[in-house]
């Protein structure tokens, strides 16, 4: 069965640093796509960054790149030079075509605080 | 103006009653969800839709029901809340296929009394 997994409940970075958010991922069907959302303290979805599985780069956008390990089924979120506003809640999710029928599968999230 | 709105954007209600939920999208997209977030769980999907005449149930359906009324509106019902339905509700709009994204609305706070 598909299942994302996000083993980090929590994490504090310095501002200016950059971080790491973990996502492993598990699926049978070689086509999928991995996707990041942030969810701010105002409650509302935003959209980060896409991976499809056939991508051979890594995704980028500006701050926010991804470290796809195809292998190790891995689909980590680096965000570089924190900001104070990178204080959030952040899910990773997946698609396929598989038993989900494309639709998305959520992790239960990592919340990141930026310190001062 | 967004492409995803929900209303109403917060609602208490007591136990038993009857309550609805709304979407509206103008993105032109054929699929459109439910989800339900609650802390620590992440977002489960409740229902999905991928036309008019295509509804099907998600991981926790039970207790809700919904209602395609055009490719644009998705609605959502409780037909007798309980306290366990307080959560936060998002309604979301997607093409087809694993590449795109699911674009969601700006959810929903629900608390049952």
């Amino acid at each position: 069965a598909q299942k994302i997994t996000q083993t980090q409940p929590g994490m504090f970075v310095q501002e200016k640093e950059a971080v790491t958010l973990d996502c492993t991922y598990d699926t049978s069907d070689p086509s999928y796509g991995l996707f990041w959302y942030k969810q701010p303290s105002s409650g509302e979805m935003i959209f980060l960054i896409y991976q499809g599985s056939y991508d051979q780069q890594n995704a980028t956008e500006g701050r926010y790149s991804l470290n796809f390990q195809k292998a190790r089924k891995s689909a980590n979120l680096v965000i570089s030079a924190s900001q104070l506003g990178d204080s959030a809640m952040y899910f990773c999710a997946m698609r396929d075509f598989g038993g989900s029928q494309g639709n998305l599968i959520f992790g239960k999230g990592t919340k990141l605080s930026v310190k001062p | 103006d967004a492409d995803v709105t929900q209303t109403p954007r917060n609602r208490i209600t007591k136990t038993g009653k009857r309550i609805m939920l709304e979407c509206s999208q103008t993105k032109g997209h054929d699929r459109m969800y439910w989800y339900r977030q609650d802390p620590g769980l992440g977002l489960r999907l409740i229902y999905y839709s991928f036309d008019v005449k295509d509804i099907n149930k998600g991981e926790i359906s039970d207790g809700y029901s919904v209602s395609r009324q055009a490719q644009a509106k998705f609605s959502l019902s409780l037909e007798s809340a309980i306290p366990n339905q307080t959560a936060l509700y998002f309604c979301a709009t997607s093409v087809g296929g694993p590449y795109n994204e699911q674009f969601f609305g700006p959810g929903t706070r629900l608390t049952v009394l």
